[in-house]
């Protein structure tokens, strides 16, 4: 298996400009979600999709921040306008059924928004 | 809200030795609780998990034990090697499906 699969790696923006982050999960994992990670505020969860419906949107920071699943293989995270407090890795995971339990992580995206 | 503090945050230990990572929950309705482990660059990897009607969970060199009633659960790693050497996160599940991360453990296994 391939494992989660996110894209782009690295990602380096400037202030304002739309930021879209993809994500592939494992097949026939049902729940996804997305988190960010920097040093302040460690891995907070962002969004999490249960069959490619929205559950819990809660952790999104503010309207600048939007997610889609439009199909079981494929989320975007989308960031419009970005700001440098954006300034992140976003990691992608995927379970299989739901819940929350056992969760495995893509490799991540770093952004940077200058 | 929910919380999950961890400590120690920086542990070091030789080659060979144990090593001990502690956290404790705010929600006492959790009910699963994994551990993970990041290398630098990588996404976090599920290493070992445990459910709330289990007290103990052993996989070869790594053990997870959990006290509901004090509401805290720890990761012992035995015979330490260098390539243990990473970032541990503990995580709890809240009632309401959501996992609050721990702010991580940097361990350091010294050849």
């Amino acid at each position: 298996d391939a494992g989660v699969i996110q894209s782009p790696r690295h990602e380096v923006t400037e202030m304002g400009q739309e930021v879209t982050l993809r994500c592939k999960p494992i097949s026939g994992h049902n729940s996804l979600f997305w988190y960010r990670q920097t040093m302040m505020r460690g891995l907070e969860l962002l969004i999490y999709f249960n069959n490619n419906v929205p559950i819990d949107d809660s952790g999104m920071p503010e309207d600048r921040f939007s997610a889609k699943m439009p199909n079981a293989s494929f989320s975007t995270l989308k960031i419009q306008p970005s700001e440098p407090r954006d300034s992140a890795v976003y990691f992608c995971a995927s379970s299989l059924g739901s819940g929350g339990y056992e969760q495995y992580f893509g490799p991540g995206t770093r952004l940077t928004v200058t | 809200g929910e919380n999950v503090e961890q400590h120690p945050s920086t542990l070091s230990v030789q080659e060979g030795d144990s090593a001990v990572i502690k956290c404790t929950y705010s929600d006492s309705a959790s009910n699963y609780f994994p551990w993970y482990k990041q290398e630098l660059g990588k996404g976090p990897q599920l290493i070992i998990d445990i459910r709330s009607n289990v007290g103990e969970k052993k996989d070869q060199r790594i053990a997870v034990t959990l006290n509901k009633t004090a509401k805290h659960f720890s990761l012992h790693i035995t015979e330490t090697q260098p390539e243990d050497s990473a970032v541990y996160f503990c995580a709890a599940k809240t009632s309401y499906d959501k996992v609050i991360f721990g702010p991580g453990t940097s361990l350091s296994v010294i050849p």
